[in-house]
């Protein structure tokens, strides 16, 4: 089983800032990474998949990268409809989250 | 457009079977695969597994000895089994679509564009 280790847990950022998040697997994986957002009472809604292609209709201050072991979904300036809890999933050998980050406003 | 809605009992027994169903409008089931996809405080996010239109399936490991996932294509909807329930089944469950591409080093990666409004199974006596 791969561990998928993301920090922080929490994200104090103020609107306009850049968000760094890190998601970090316990072992090699190829570019199958994607991440999801969370509000409160609604469910996850894709972000990016293959590490770095958006989803339909995901603005370009959102962006994916990373390889290997580690990964980074990185928010370019953070909109007040952007706090919300992140998670990243991969696609090894079946389907494994994240524990989340929590991206508030600080 | 194409959405989601689980259906099914809220309150299932200790020992029992949980059951649930997922219909799809907006859309047909043909050509994707469909997974179940649970949330608890616990656990986080858990995926359970999935079916695609011909009925194949693919489950989590560690829950594959208590899951069962079917499709009805007559009705557009999926369905999951999780049997010999525990409190540690207690979850807010899922079902949503699968994206299924190819990343940049050709490997085959699944991701979840659509997905259910979900619906809260507590397991208590």
């Amino acid at each position: 089983e791969i561990e998928m280790k993301q920090s922080p847990a929490t994200l104090s950022v103020s609107p306009g800032e850049r968000a760094t998040l890190s998601c970090r697997a316990s072992q090699t994986l190829s570019n199958n990474l994607a991440w999801y957002q969370q509000k409160p009472g609604q469910a996850p809604r894709l972000l990016i998949y293959g590490v770095s292609t958006r989803a339909i209709g995901i603005p370009a201050r959102f962006t994916g990268s990373g390889s290997g072991t580690d990964f980074t979904l990185t928010i370019s300036s953070l909109q007040s409809e952007d706090f919300a809890v992140y998670y990243c999933q991969q696609y090894n050998n079946w389907p494994q989250f994240g524990q989340g980050t929590k991206v508030e406003m600080k | 457009q194409v959405q989601l809605q689980e259906s099914g009992p809220g309150l299932v027994k200790p020992s029992e079977t949980l059951s649930l169903t997922c219909t799809i409008s907006g859309g047909s089931i043909s050509t994707y695969f469909w997974s179940w996809i649970r949330q608890s405080p616990g656990k986080g996010l858990e995926w359970i597994g999935y079916v695609d239109y011909s009925g194949s399936t693919n489950y989590n490991p560690f829950l594959k000895s208590r899951v069962s996932i079917s499709v009805d294509t007559s009705k557009n909807h999926i369905s999951l089994n999780l049997s010999s329930v525990t409190a540690a089944d207690t979850a807010l469950y899922y079902c949503a679509r699968d994206l299924y591409y190819y990343d940049s080093s050709g490997y085959p990666g699944i991701a979840f564009d659509i997905w259910g409004q979900g619906t809260q199974v507590t397991v208590s006596s």
